[in-house]
């Protein structure tokens, strides 16, 4: 049981590159999100999801987008890359609302 | 809306040393609670949780009381190690919430 698998671990992009995080869970879980969590800062939500199809917005959504076609994975875009989302990005899921959410290890990604 | 309120770090004690680290919150409903621990360069951990009213969540020799009458989940442990070191969050879920909110964390560092 891998539980939140995040991928890549490290990135570095060139202003104006795009990407893709990769997240996945193997446990079934409904609602899965995406958080940012700058140096020395606590987390900030970005989007999050309650199942297949369907996303929302969090505190900090611009210059990012993401996709829900499956319960199991939620990858996060980043287009045109910009100096200001240089961060460590974490996946995080969990059965339904109220509960404990599991983490991924995190991508550590900057951009310079 | 809901939110959570942690006192402010970096906390520094010596191994053996009594640790709390302060946690209030302000919520709609009565929402479960959590601390989870983020050791330097990894994901966060659920530490521990308590779901309702009186309960007394502990793991690890850590543990927090929810208490409705004041709003807080305090973290206290006895006695710390050095391998404590880490940085906490607080964070509480409301049923019917789509969200986890969380504090900022704490960081706190334990010296021999």
């Amino acid at each position: 049981n891998a539980g939140v698998t995040q991928t890549p671990k490290f990135r570095i992009l060139k202003i104006g590159q795009s990407m893709t995080l990769q997240c996945a869970q193997d446990m079934n879980h409904n609602y899965m999100y995406w958080y940012r969590q700058d140096p020395g800062m606590g987390l900030k939500l970005i989007y999050y999801s309650v199942g297949a199809g369907i996303t929302d917005k969090g505190e900090v959504p611009n210059g990012y987008n993401v996709s829900r076609s499956t319960t199991e994975d939620f990858p996060l875009r980043l287009e045109l890359a910009a100096p200001s989302q240089t961060s460590v990005y974490f996946c995080a899921s969990r059965i339904r609302e109220g509960t404990e959410a599991f983490f991924g290890q995190g991508t550590r990604l900057t951009v310079v | 809306g809901d939110s959570v309120t942690q006192m402010e770090g970096p906390v520094t004690l010596s191994e053996e040393a009594f640790l709390t680290i302060n946690c209030t919150y302000t919520a709609t409903g009565y929402p479960s609670l959590f601390w989870y621990v983020q050791y330097p360069g990894e994901g966060l951990q659920l530490l521990l949780k308590a779901t309702k009213a009186d309960d007394k969540g502990s793991n690890k020799g850590f543990e927090a009381t929810y208490r409705k009458e004041t709003t807080s989940f305090h973290l206290e442990k006895g006695s710390v190690q050095v391998s404590d070191s880490a940085v906490y969050f607080c964070a509480l879920s409301t049923g019917g919430g789509n969200k986890l909110t969380f504090g900022t964390g704490t960081q706190l560092k334990v010296e021999l």
